[in-house]
């Protein structure tokens, strides 16, 4: 089954632990890019990347990382995630060529 | 920039029909997205439309003017499942094609 999936789906932090939320694609997409979503201000983007090894800021990058290593990989970092960071993340893929966006199920992210 | 406006909220009723706009300002323009989201869960994708006019899909039709930069999705014979939040994005050319989204509308469908 062709999917996007988001690990883990449930986050409760601390603020300054660094952690990292995986998303993974199995259709060989080249796109991927992360969304945060809160409420009154939509889905805002907060990195994306192009291919393996190729990652760009979206509108919100501070206090994130990315990394692309691999195609099907796309994990997102807070090095040391801070209460603003509170949010639902989803990920995201596409392939070359074709304009519909995959989203992952999303991660509900809290800092305490 | 880009800039993507639609309402925050509008209520309907079951068997009625809606439109929800969405008016944009951004250079570049490629294509506009329509997303339905149930709350807490991803968005799903209804439309993209590229060229001005409408394209129908069932219940759901979308219209875009890139001349106005304005769009609608017309959603008819409403049930109580519509009840969802639907996002406007938009894609510029020369890039990644990621959508930009607006902020969305929140559709409450009463009996």
């Amino acid at each position: 089954e062709a999917q996007v999936t988001q690990n883990p789906r449930y986050l409760i932090t601390v603020t300054g632990k660094k952690l990292t939320v995986t998303c993974s694609q199995n259709m060989n997409h080249e796109y991927m890019s992360w969304y945060r979503q809160d409420p009154g201000l939509g889905l805002r983007q907060i990195y994306y990347s192009m291919n393996v090894e190729v990652t760009d800021k979206g509108d919100v990058p501070e206090g994130y990382k990315v990394s692309r290593k691999e195609k099907r990989n796309f994990p997102l970092i807070l090095e040391s995630p801070s209460p603003n960071q509170t949010s639902l993340y989803f990920c995201a893929s596409r392939g070359t060529g074709e304009y519909e966006q995959y989203f992952g199920p999303g991660t509900r992210l809290t800092v305490t | 920039g880009q800039n993507i406006d639609q309402p925050t909220e509008m209520t309907a009723t079951e068997g009625a029909i809606v439109q929800i706009n969405c008016t944009y300002q951004t250079s570049g323009f490629n294509g506009l997205f329509w997303y339905q989201q149930h709350a807490g869960e991803a968005p799903t994708f209804l439309s993209y439309n590229v060229l001005d006019g409408l394209e129908e899909k069932g219940r759901f039709s979308s219209f875009l003017s890139r001349s106005k930069g304005y769009s609608y999705l017309l959603l008819k014979e409403l049930q109580m499942k519509d009840s969802a939040s639907y996002l406007c994005a938009v894609t510029i050319s020369g890039g990644s094609y990621i959508p930009t989204f607006g902020r969305g509308t929140s559709l409450i469908v009463h009996p």
